[in-house]
């Protein structure tokens, strides 16, 4: 099955600066990558997602990148803001008979961005 | 619109009992997933519905857990003689086919 790793683990920044989350996945035929913003006691919500015909998507400081040659795909923030603290997870899965399928998901990354 | 809903918020329960966890997905939504969210680690798969059939149960843990959405809407999640190992966040989501899987509040179960 899919294996989803995700890194860092933690990540540290002022605010201001940008943060890259990396993510590499294992299944060659998956094909759609979102990523959730997790708030501490809350559900994870949908930041940004990437089908694989595109290489890259933004949505203002916010953007996402896709390597489907290397199975990598990257989170980057920009001018980081005391609100982006929380726990971003990466996921991956399978878009056949469109339907979307399970999503497997990498282990998360606390980002806290100081003031 | 209303998103997706669980009850009940809280489940604390004794070990051996019967649990039901149930999911209202977003109206109109044809695919409904079970995960379930350890403290500090993503969602893990458990289950999914396209409409009232069950499309993959392939990560339910053992045949304690069981799901059913009889007419297509709602959903239960079913864990036959808990065990503490079971306590977790049992979260739902619901999309509309190729789109957005929408998470819900979640359920919070403790088996003591």
């Amino acid at each position: 099955g899919e294996n989803v790793e995700q890194h860092p683990s933690t990540l540290s920044v002022q605010e201001g600066d940008s943060a890259v989350i990396k993510c590499t996945y294992s299944d060659s035929a998956s094909n759609y990558f979102p990523w959730y913003k997790q708030e501490l006691g809350k559900r994870p919500q949908l930041i940004i997602d990437i089908r694989s015909n595109v290489g890259e998507k933004k949505d203002q400081r916010i953007a996402v990148t896709l390597n489907k040659t290397a199975k990598h795909f990257s989170l980057h923030i920009t001018e980081t803001q005391p609100e982006d603290s929380a726990v971003y997870f990466c996921a991956a899965s399978i878009n056949s008979g469109g339907s979307n399928y399970k999503l497997t998901f990498g282990k998360g990354t606390l980002l806290t961005v100081n003031p | 619109g209303a998103g997706v809903s669980q009850s009940p918020r809280y489940k604390v329960t004794k070990r051996g009992q019967d649990v039901a966890l149930r999911c209202d997905p977003i109206s109109g939504h044809v695919s409904l997933y079970w995960y379930r969210q350890a403290l500090g680690q993503g969602p893990e798969f458990l289950t999914y519905f396209n409409y009232e059939a069950q499309q993959d149960k392939s990560g339910l843990p053992n045949d304690r857990f069981s799901a059913e959405r009889p007419e297509g809407s709602i959903s239960t999640l079913t864990i036959q003689r808990t065990e503490q190992r079971d306590s977790a966040m049992y979260r739902c989501a619901s999309s509309s086919g190729w789109d957005t899987q929408y998470f819900g509040p979640g359920t919070r179960l403790t088996v003591l």
